[in-house]
C-alpha cells in the first residue's frame, strides 16, 4: 500500500542537542508539510513544500529547518531543541495533479520529549 | 475571530443515534472542506472531503456545506463506540493560500 513513514516514533533527547525527523512517502505525491501538535492548540503547521525546489515557512517555523532530498522524502531538523518543542510532530503529503484540492495524507507520527 | 472554529466538546452521544459535529470558517473564498478523523496517540486520518454546497453521503458520515454562512457540518448515523475520538476540520484555501488551516477539534464520546 503506498504509504507515509515517519522515523522515528518516539524520541527523547535533551535541551541544545540536534535532531532530525524524517518522513517518506510512496504515495507519489509532489507536496509535503510538517506539522506539530500541542494539546489545546490543535494542529499547526511548521514548514511544507510543494516539490523538491520549493520551501515555504508556516505558522511557526523558528527553531525548526527542513530539507527536501528527493520528492519522496521531506526531514525536519531542531537545530537546538528545547523543551517548548515537546510535541507530537505529524507529517503528511498530497497530490496538487489532481483535483482534490490539497486532500492531505498523514503520517504516523513522531512523538517528541525535550528534557 | 479564529480562522477555523470548532466546539472542542466534549459531546456525548447515545449509542446508535446521530452526532453533529460543526465547523465555522473565516475566509467566505475558502475552497474545499475536510473532516479528519483522530483516535488519541494517532494520527489523523480523513473520512470526508466536500467542495460544493450542499450534503455530501459516505456511509453513515453526510458532510454538509454552506458556504454562504461559512460553515461545515459532519453527521455521523447509527453512532458506535467505535466513532469515539475526536474530529478535526480542515479549510483549503483561506485567503487564497494553498495549506490546511485546522480547527481545534471536537472531542466526540459514544455511550453504549
Amino acid at each position: 500500500d503506498a504509504d507515509v513513514t515517519q522515523t522515528p516514533r518516539n524520541r527523547i533527547t535533551k535541551t541544545g542537542k540536534r535532531i532530525m525527523l524524517e518522513c517518506s512517502q510512496t504515495k507519489g505525491h509532489d507536496r509535503m508539510y510538517w506539522y506539530r501538535q500541542d494539546p489545546g492548540l490543535g494542529l499547526r503547521l511548521i514548514y511544507y513544500s510543494f516539490d523538491v525546489k520549493d520551501i515555504n515557512k508556516g505558522e511557526i517555523s523558528d527553531g525548526y529547518s527542513v530539507s527536501r532530498q528527493a520528492q519522496a522524502k521531506f526531514s525536519l531538523s531542531l537545530e537546538s531543541a528545547i523543551p517548548n518543542q515537546t510535541a507530537l510532530y505529524f507529517c503528511a503529503t498530497s497530490d496538487h495533479s489532481t483535483t482534490r484540492y490539497n486532500e492531505q495524507f498523514f503520517g504516523p507520527g513522531t512523538r517528541l520529549t525535550v528534557l | 475571530q479564529k480562522e477555523v472554529e470548532q466546539n472542542s466538546g466534549p459531546l456525548s452521544v447515545p449509542e446508535g443515534a446521530i452526532a453533529s459535529l460543526n465547523c465555522t470558517y473565516s475566509d467566505r473564498v475558502s475552497q474545499s472542506f475536510f473532516w479528519y478523523r483522530q483516535y488519541s496517540g494517532k494520527s489523523p486520518e480523513l473520512i470526508m472531503s466536500i467542495y460544493s454546497n450542499g450534503d455530501k453521503e459516505d456511509g453513515r458520515f453526510t458532510a454538509q456545506l454552506n458556504k454562504a454562512s461559512q460553515y461545515v457540518s459532519l453527521l455521523i448515523r447509527d453512532s458506535q463506540p467505535s466513532d469515539s475520538a475526536t474530529y478535526l476540520c480542515a479549510v483549503n484555501g483561506i485567503q487564497g493560500a494553498q495549506k490546511l488551516v485546522f480547527g481545534q477539534g471536537t472531542r466526540l464520546t459514544i455511550n453504549p
